[in-house]
């Protein structure tokens, strides 16, 4: 399953399916990006970052790919589990902008059994 | 490791009242971020700390709201003459001197409504 964003902030997707969330950023001088799991009740949990200098950084099951020239992020979650459902976020951080972090508005990823 | 903690987790004040929000960075970290988040949206900046100095305070309202960070003791989020609009979650997040701080590690949060 695929998301937009902002036009489609809930993501559905079978567990065992892969899912792809992405993000759409404003600024072209941001240097670093973040992507965040928040569940319920809870708070951010740091899932992997990237900086502007790569275009691809892989971790556990997830992978980042930034695409600078359209300003766009995308998170990829391989095997998307029950226990992956939450709110999504991407962060920017940009130069200038000292080390304060922009969010973007969330994507709610579901995965149904 | 402890992760950041914030206290209370829980906060219900009236209106014209004071709300203390509560931060303790990890351990080694000596950067402090506040952000607050409405329901179902983001989370927006608010300030930035290091100990017993504002970094950045862009974010924060101009009246009403401070923050701080002591050389002794947690980072403190102070909201006084409270009003229905500050109800929100708080979240507090640190970062290490290394790597520029800029990978942030947040707490919980204070979810705070005011009645």
């Amino acid at each position: 399953g695929e998301s937009v964003g902002l036009h489609l902030p809930t993501l559905s997707v079978q567990e065992g399916d892969n899912s792809i969330i992405n993000c759409a950023y404003s600024n072209s001088a941001s240097d670093y990006f973040i992507w965040y799991k928040q569940e319920s009740g809870k708070g951010p949990q740091f899932i992997i970052d990237i900086r502007s200098n790569m275009d691809k950084r892989q971790g556990q099951r997830v992978t980042v790919l930034l695409n600078k020239t359209v300003k766009h992020l995308s998170l990829q979650i391989a095997a998307t589990q029950p226990g992956d459902s939450a709110v999504y976020f991407c962060a920017e951080k940009f130069t200038g902008g000292g080390n304060k972090l922009t969010f973007g508005t969330g994507t709610q990823l579901k995965v149904e059994l | 490791n402890a992760g950041v903690m914030q206290n209370p987790r829980h906060l219900v004040r009236r209106r014209g009242q004071e709300a203390r929000l509560r931060c303790s960075p990890m351990k080694g970290h000596s950067h402090v971020y506040w952000y607050r988040q409405l329901p179902e949206e983001g989370l927006k900046f608010m300030v930035y700390l290091q100990k017993e100095n504002i970094i950045d305070e862009s974010g924060m309202p101009k009246e009403r709201f401070s923050a701080e960070f002591p050389k002794e003791g947690p980072s403190i989020l102070r909201i006084q003459q409270v009003v229905r609009g500050d109800s929100a979650a708080y979240f507090c997040a640190s970062s290490p001197q290394k790597n520029r701080g800029e990978t942030q590690y947040f707490g919980p949060g204070t979810r705070l409504l005011v009645l």
